[in-house]
């Protein structure tokens, strides 16, 4: 079938320590995105990317990183400089245009203690 | 930048009643899409229905229809027939048609209970 994974579902980690949340689609779609969800509040972009080796900056990328060496895989690090990470990270992908419609992952809820 | 404004942090229906959930919208821009997406408890976001903006008439699929105003900017979702399964949060999205800026600017959403 196809889809997108995100894994872990859940994750803790301590405060200081890097982080990666992992996304995979099997869906041939060229645009990868992540938002993050926090609660009471809609999603955020944080980064997209429309093409392997190439990605832009959401609304709030600062203390996140991320990298596209293949078509089919996006994932995204949240590092010690991210001053509030602990939220619910949501991979999307689409074809291109992009304002086809998102298709998204399950999510991956990050606590940092 | 745009900005989509859902005014409804929580609504409640009866089973098999209609509700409507309201979204508003920011643009300068004339060509645009409309979203609204689904996110039930298992938190896995699901396209609802879609909207171009070019597009007079208004989107449906099955249950569900927009009420789609362009000039007041408003983008509203109508559910008929209120099913149980249709619980969950609801957030309406914008996306630019413009090349070089692909996010979707969403709502804070609206949290739909449905009572049997």
């Amino acid at each position: 079938d196809g889809g997108i994974t995100q894994s872990p579902k859940y994750l803790f980690r301590k405060e200081g320590q890097n982080v990666t949340l992992s996304c995979e689609q099997n869906l041939n779609h060229d645009a990868m995105y992540w938002y993050r969800q926090d609660p009471g509040q809609g999603l955020r972009l944080i980064y997209y990317s429309q093409i392997v080796n190439d990605f832009q900056k959401g609304d709030i990328a600062e203390g996140y990183s991320v990298s596209r060496e293949k078509k089919e895989s996006f994932p995204l690090t949240v590092t010690s400089a991210q001053k509030n990470p602990t939220a619910f990270y949501l991979c999307a992908s689409s074809t291109l245009p992009s304002y086809n419609e998102q298709f998204f992952g399950p999510g991956t809820r990050l606590t940092v203690l | 930048a745009q900005t989509v404004t859902q005014s409804q942090p929580e609504m409640s229906v009866q089973e098999a009643e209609t509700v409507t959930l309201s979204c508003t919208y920011d643009t300068s821009e004339s060509d645009y899409y409309l979203f609204w997406y689904k996110q039930p408890p298992s938190r896995q976001m699901i396209l609802v229905i879609r909207q171009e903006a070019y597009k007079q008439q208004n989107a449906t699929e099955n249950r569900f229809s927009v009420n789609f105003q362009k000039a007041a900017k408003s983008f509203s979702l109508k559910i008929s027939d209120s099913q149980l399964g249709d619980a969950a949060m609801y957030f309406c999205a914008y996306r630019t048609s413009q090349g070089g800026s692909e996010k979707l600017v969403f709502g804070k959403g609206t949290k739909l209970t449905v009572n049997p």
